[in-house]
């Protein structure tokens, strides 16, 4: 059974610059979820993907985007990306929504 | 005012010492999560309740929905617990609401 993998672990961006972040989703799961976690903070919801299809999602404006895969995986865009976006992300997979929960790594962007 | 909140947000004990973190919501919620959270930023889950007491090794957590609070309890810390402790409360909607966290740091 393997867990959930996020790529790259460590980024580094410019302001104004576009970023894409990988999630796979652990063996089973159907539902992804993604955090921002700002330093010091706890994580806060970005969106949750089901089954391909956006599933909820947080206060964050519309250039934070994302997709899942038919394998369940899936990306997170962020678009003209700013100094306060620099942050670590999480993904999080689960079934349904419902349930526990299983965590990746984390990527951490810092944007310059 | 936060949906969850934990307390205490720093805490250091000695090795051998029993720990309490407690958290308060103030939604309603289908699941509470405890969760691990080491330096290097990966996230563990330690346990998800919705009733109850639920226990793992020298972990207890506890949940009282009526008061809408549940405890975390560590018997015999170790150094090796310290890390960053979180509760995450799981609403009707999909999404996990997380307090701020408890940085425990145990100490020989």
């Amino acid at each position: 059974e393997t867990g959930v993998t996020q790529s790259p672990t460590h980024l580094i961006k410019t302001r104004g610059q576009q970023v894409t972040l990988r999630c796979s989703s652990q063996s089973g799961h159907n539902t992804v979820s993604w955090y921002q976690q700002a330093l010091g903070q706890g994580p806060q919801f970005i969106f949750q993907y089901y089954r391909e299809e956006e599933n909820g999602r947080g206060n964050f404006p519309p250039r934070f985007s994302g997709l899942q895969f038919p394998n369940y995986s899936s990306e997170l865009n962020v678009n003209a990306l700013e100094l306060d976006d620099s942050a670590l992300y999480l993904c999080a997979s689960s079934f349904g929504g419902r349930g526990g929960y299983t965590f990746g790594s984390g990527t951490r962007l810092t944007v310059v | 005012k936060n949906e969850v909140e934990q307390s205490p947000q720093n805490l250091t004990a000695q090795e051998g010492e029993f720990i309490t973190i407690n958290c308060s919501y103030s939604v309603g919620i289908s699941a509470l999560h405890w969760l691990q959270q080491h330096p290097g930023g990966g996230i563990v889950s330690l346990f998800m309740l919705s009733s109850g007491k639920k226990k793992h090794g020298r972990l207890i957590a506890t949940i009282n929905i009526q008061e809408k609070h549940s405890s975390l309890h560590i018997t015999a810390s170790h150094p090796r617990d310290s890390a960053v402790y979180i509760c995450a409360v799981a609403g009707t909607a999909s999404k996990l609401t997380f307090g701020t966290g408890t940085r425990l740091q145990v100490t020989l």
